[in-house]
């Protein structure tokens, strides 16, 4: 079945620097999502990219989907602390087929 | 205001008890899921459901069941065929199969 990886697992900043987190499908998806989970809290949907080659920015937040369509990344410029969490990749194939998130990169940042 | 809720927050049951973790949305949402996480797991799928009275398994169905007798509604059982039922349990429902998730607070369930 297809399967998401997301790498890395965990990621320590100083306040301040940039992050990037990483997910690569093993097979070709029709769309791909992110989530960020606080500490304690639930799964909260950010964006959708459904293009090749699509990018698309909310704030200091930068989500890239690939031309091939089988990965995407998530780039965090100059962090503050209310960007620490987890924050999940989910893609699908299309189709009938439903999401399959990847295990998530936790986001510790130190002040 | 439109959401979705599971109830309890925190739920505590000895081994060998059957326990029902509640999920209703209000978003008129078709398709509804039920989703196991533990430490450095990720998000597993449990069980899936796309309409009334139909539900399919996910990646980690034994010893769960479920049911969807209405729309608003999809209770998950935890059965004591379950071999680890100590997790976060997470509900979540959308429009459509692989459309935006919307997620409830999620239930602590710890099995002692």
């Amino acid at each position: 079945g297809q399967q998401v990886m997301q790498i890395p697992q965990y990621q320590h900043v100083q306040e301040g620097e940039d992050f990037t987190t990483y997910c690569n499908s093993s097979t070709t998806l029709s769309n791909i999502q992110w989530y960020k989970q606080r500490p304690g809290g639930h799964p909260v949907f950010l964006i959708q990219l459904v293009k090749s080659g699509e990018v698309k920015k909310q704030k200091r937040l930068t989500f890239q989907f690939g031309e091939a369509k089988k990965n995407s990344s998530l780039h965090i410029t100059a962090t503050q602390t209310t960007d620490v969490g987890t924050y999940f990749c989910a893609g699908s194939a299309g189709g009938a087929d439903g999401l399959t998130f990847g295990k998530g990169t936790h986001l510790i940042i130190q002040p | 205001d439109g959401g979705i809720t599971q109830s309890p927050k925190y739920l505590f049951r000895k081994e060998g008890q059957n326990v029902t973790l509640s999920c209703e949305q209000n978003l008129n949402h078709d398709a509804m899921y039920w989703y196991r996480q533990d430490p450095g797991q990720g998000l597993r799928l449990i069980y899936y459901s796309q309409i009334v009275n139909d539900f399919q398994k996910g990646d980690i169905a034994e010893g769960y069941s479920v049911s969807r007798e209405k729309k608003e509604s999809f209770p998950l059982t935890v059965t004591s065929a379950q071999k680890n039922p100590t997790a976060f349990y997470l509900c979540a429902s959308s429009i459509g199969r692989a459309t935006e998730a919307f997620f409830g607070q999620g239930t602590r369930l710890t099995v002692v």
